[in-house]
């Protein structure tokens, strides 16, 4: 079955230490995106890439790395410079931006900063 | 700009209609609706694009007013299963990467 896949669900990390989050898309899409969600709030997008070797900073980049080396992957790596980083945090993909489609997304992974 | 959504949240008895609205400040060429039940991903409903072409579940009833820049999606004779978070996503033109600006969401729910 194709579709978006997030790991850990939960992950819990020590303030001052790095973490990245994986993303992995097997829907053949161009474009991909991450997306923070606060407790009672909506999406709020972090990077998103268009093609593979190519992003670009979203609302809420500060604290955040990205890359696409490979079509079906978008890791975000979540700094120690993110001063909030506990958040639930969701990957989309979509099959490309020339026409409008819908943005498929993963199950997501909480991250707890303790 | 985020759009900005109405109501914040509804209850419902099954059977029941409600309306969700999505107004934005900007001019839009499209509107996404996504409904995300707590703690899972969002599951996508409806775009809708300037000019009148939808994308969707036939079940599934919206509107776009290009001039007031505004989309309300009605819930009609609701179930339970309905419950859940609605959320408008906006794209403001079509060269944009395909990125959306998510409202802050309408919590519904359906009782008995």
């Amino acid at each position: 079955d194709g579709g978006i896949t997030q790991s850990p669900k939960y992950l819990f990390r020590k303030e001052g230490q790095n973490v990245t989050l994986s993303c992995e898309q097997n829907l053949n899409h161009d474009a991909m995106y991450w997306y923070r969600q606060d407790p009672g709030q909506g999406l709020r997008l972090i990077y998103y890439s268009q093609i593979v070797n190519d992003f670009q900073k979203g609302d809420i980049a500060e604290g955040y790395s990205v890359s696409r080396e490979k079509k079906e992957s978008f890791p975000l790596t979540v700094t120690s410079a993110q001063k909030n980083p506990t958040a639930f945090y969701l990957c989309a993909s979509r099959v490309g931006v020339l026409e409008v489609n819908e943005q498929f997304f993963g199950p997501g992974t909480r991250l707890t900063v303790l | 700009q985020q759009p900005v959504q109405s109501p914040q949240a509804v209850i419902l008895r099954e059977g029941e209609d409600a309306v969700i609205n999505c107004s934005s400040s900007k001019a839009l060429y499209s509107v996404h609706w996504y409904r995300q039940k707590h703690g899972e991903a969002p599951v996508f409903l409806m775009i809708l694009l300037k000019g009148g072409e939808q994308k969707g579940h036939e079940k599934i009833s919206a509107s776009f007013n290009e001039k007031k820049q505004q989309s309300s999606l009605y819930l009609t004779a609701s179930q339970l299963s309905y419950s859940g978070t609605y959320f408008c996503g906006t794209e403001s033109s079509y060269n944009q990467g395909g990125k959306l600006i998510f409202g802050q969401g309408t919590e519904l729910s359906v009782k008995p």
